[in-house]
């Protein structure tokens, strides 16, 4: 079973270009996340998306990032202007369940970017 | 707030030893589930173990398994016979369900590494 696929794996690019990212989860899990993971800490949620739904998305920098999962399989998160901080890897996830199942969380492999 | 802390950055051990890494994390929920996640240096975060907080035995995956302490909120990892291929960042985790979002909250990570 092919495991939660991410794409481009590395990304470079200057200040205030627009960068997007694609992730699609694994077959049939219903709940899609994209994590934000910087240099030395741990995976900070950015929003969760269950189908094609964003049910939370409190922690996604709307000015600049934005999301979407139009058929509710795979996603991409855009930056549009990237800044010098956004350099991180932003790590796809899925999971099966829905609500309060506390399935678990399966991740790709990441897709580093760094802004220049 | 929903916290988890790893109070040791890094760790060494010689392969074939036994390793303990800790983890104390903060909530006002009554169920929840804890995991603690590899990660290399390709950076794919990778599944160790899981634990559901209304179980009380201590979950166990081969060479790994974990002491969870529900009263004192603790949850360590005990890694037997260390491997080469142990050496990763660790990373201790529990799904929060306050405020009806479904959130995986990381610690900080804490980097192992295997000597031979």
């Amino acid at each position: 079973e092919a495991g939660v696929v991410q794409s481009p794996r590395y990304k470079i690019i200057e200040k205030k270009q627009p960068v997007a990212f694609w992730c699609n989860p694994i077959s049939g899990h219903n709940t899609l996340y994209w994590y934000l993971q910087n240099l030395g800490q741990g995976p900070e949620l950015l929003i969760r998306y269950e189908n094609e739904e964003a049910v939370d998305d409190s922690q996604l920098p709307k000015d600049r990032f934005s999301a979407e999962r139009l058929k509710g399989v795979d996603s991409t998160l855009k930056i549009q202007p990237a800044e010098l901080g956004d350099s991180a890897v932003y790590l796809c996830a899925s999971s099966p369940g829905q609500g309060r199942s506390g399935n678990t969380i399966y991740f790709g492999e990441g897709s580093w970017l760094t802004v220049v | 707030a929903q916290t988890v802390t790893q109070s040791q950055p890094e760790m060494s051990v010689q392969e074939a030893e036994t390793v303990t890494l800790s983890c104390t994390y903060d909530t006002s929920e009554n169920n929840y589930y804890l995991f603690w996640y590899k990660q290399p240096p390709s950076r794919q975060m990778i599944l160790v173990i899981r634990q559901e907080a209304y179980k009380q035995q201590n979950a166990t995956e081969n060479r790994f398994s974990v002491n969870f302490q529900k009263a004192a909120k603790s949850f360590s990892l005990k890694i037997s016979d260390s491997q080469l291929g142990d050496t990763a960042m660790y990373f201790c985790a529990f799904i929060s369900f306050q405020g009806g979002s479904e959130k995986l909250v990381f610690g900080k990570g804490m980097k192992l590494t295997v000597n031979p």
